[in-house]
């Protein structure tokens, strides 16, 4: 696609529940990243995918946490047993396997608000 | 593990006029990439400007400059004839060379008056 797609821009759940957010890489970009974004804060690294696999998971808070990227494409950052604390905007970004050149590209991210 | 500091949580400036938004980094690698991005209301972060820890030249793209100082691991954001849609969070951010995760600040609200 054009730039990068986050599925759903805002979702409202209950504590405990479990969320997924969807992110929708630009085509060809084989690093796919997913920070966190808590209010009046910078992102703050989550994980990051080269290809399929997670190169680099250390930013994850815990093991309610957990991302996939099966095809090397779309990947889903899904929370279980959600927390007030989760509520944050999610954002999503992609590069070419090397992004010193051009940085990220960045999605709007998905609002999650845990009540 | 690389820290990175932007001091200012709030700025404004009058439209046409310049100003500097300040970032600080602490790392003990000498080759790195910095970035600065812009954030609007839309959420989506925007790549404004980058810079290569090895080249002393600062960068510049149109109206967006840097002032690079790596021995006093200082990277300040200078926006010369500010415009209304200037406004925006702005974040500083570094990534060592070969190591795709960046750190960003915690960023600096500009807003440009009328």
């Amino acid at each position: 696609g054009a730039g990068v797609s986050q599925t759903p821009s805002n979702k409202v759940t209950e504590k405990g529940k479990y969320v997924e957010l969807r992110c929708d890489p630009i085509s060809g970009h084989t690093a796919l990243y997913w920070y966190r974004q808590s209010l009046g804060q910078g992102p703050e690294f989550l994980i990051y995918f080269q290809g399929t696999g997670a190169a680099d998971d250390s930013g994850l808070p815990n093991d309610r946490f957990f991302a996939v990227r099966p095809e090397g494409s779309v990947s889903t950052l899904k929370i279980q047993r959600t927390e007030r604390g989760d509520s944050a905007v999610y954002l999503c970004a992609s590069s070419p396997s090397d992004p010193a050149n051009y940085g990220y590209t960045f999605g709007s991210g998905t609002r999650l608000t845990v009540v | 593990a690389q820290t990175v500091t932007q001091s200012q949580p709030e700025m404004s400036v009058q439209e046409a006029e310049t100003v500097t938004l300040s970032c600080t980094y602490d790392t003990s690698e000498n080759n790195y990439y910095l970035f600065w991005y812009k954030q609007p209301p839309s959420r989506q972060m925007i790549l404004v400007i980058r810079q290569e820890a090895y080249k002393q030249q600062n960068a510049t793209e149109n109206r967006f400059s840097v002032n690079f100082q790596k021995a006093a691991k200082s990277f300040s954001l200078k926006i010369s004839d500010s415009q209304l849609g200037d406004t925006a969070m702005y974040f500083c951010a570094f990534m060592k060379l070969g190591n795709n995760d960046m750190r960003f600040g915690a960023g600096t609200r500009l807003t440009v008056k009328p």
